[in-house]
């Protein structure tokens, strides 16, 4: 009955590495969203995705890269993993892109980077 | 931009009110919502206010005034479930920026018996 989730819910791994987090929504969503929270406990966007399509783009770096197969996944895939990308990430998702959509959250995953 | 100004921390004691303000600049206005984070889980919506006024919804309240970039969260009759964080988050009102909230750094609310 989860509406949004995420796996994993922990990841550690080393520097350098690449990594990927999974998002799924059973809402029937259009729009799908991407998360950091960092030790200072800011929530700042990163991506988000409308029926498939790129709608927001941070400044993000281009070692993030989301990829969402159908409406109902959002995944985020992470290259050459640095210390500073340690953080919770979260995903969400809202009915529509409009502004009448309000926002779900996912569990969140923590990442951690040695 | 967007600037969005809350309380770090606030305690109050189990049984009593406590309101947590929150101030914005920002380039568009679309809405204004109040998440609560409990340590270590996700957001979970609150409220949501559009036009100026106060919205009640049981032991919380939010109130906007859009002419003075401010919102409050009223927590009533205050249990010590209401420990947690509670977040302000602005929707822009810029049509490119779709559904873009942007979040204030959360206030701790700590809750005494």
């Amino acid at each position: 009955d989860t509406a949004v989730s995420q796996t994993p819910k922990y990841l550690v791994t080393q520097m350098g590495n690449d990594k990927s987090i999974k998002c799924e929504q059973n809402l029937g969503h259009d729009t799908m969203y991407w998360y950091k929270q960092d030790s200072k406990k800011f929530l700042k966007i990163m991506f988000s995705y409308n029926n498939k399509e790129l709608i927001i783009n941070e400044t993000v770096p281009n070692r993030f890269s989301p990829k969402s197969p159908d409406k109902a996944h959002l995944n985020l895939h992470i290259n050459s993993l640095e210390l500073g990308d340690s953080a919770v990430y979260f995903c969400a998702s809202s009915q529509d892109i409009r502004a009448q959509g309000t926002q779900y959250f996912g569990p969140g995953t923590r990442l951690t980077v040695l | 931009g967007q600037n969005i100004d809350q309380p770090t921390e606030m305690t109050a004691t189990e049984g009593a009110i406590v309101q947590i303000n929150c101030t914005y600049q920002t380039s568009g206005f679309n809405g204004l919502f109040w998440y609560q984070q409990h340590a270590g889980e996700a957001p979970t919506f609150l409220s949501y206010n559009v036009l100026d006024g106060l919205e009640e919804k049981g032991r919380f309240s939010s109130f906007l005034s859009r002419s003075k970039g401010y919102s409050y969260l009223l927590l009533k009759e205050l249990q010590m479930k209401d420990s947690a964080s509670y977040l302000c988050a602005v929707r822009s009102g810029l049509k490119a920026a779709g559904n873009k909230l942007t979040f204030g750094g959360g206030t701790r609310v700590l809750v005494k018996p």
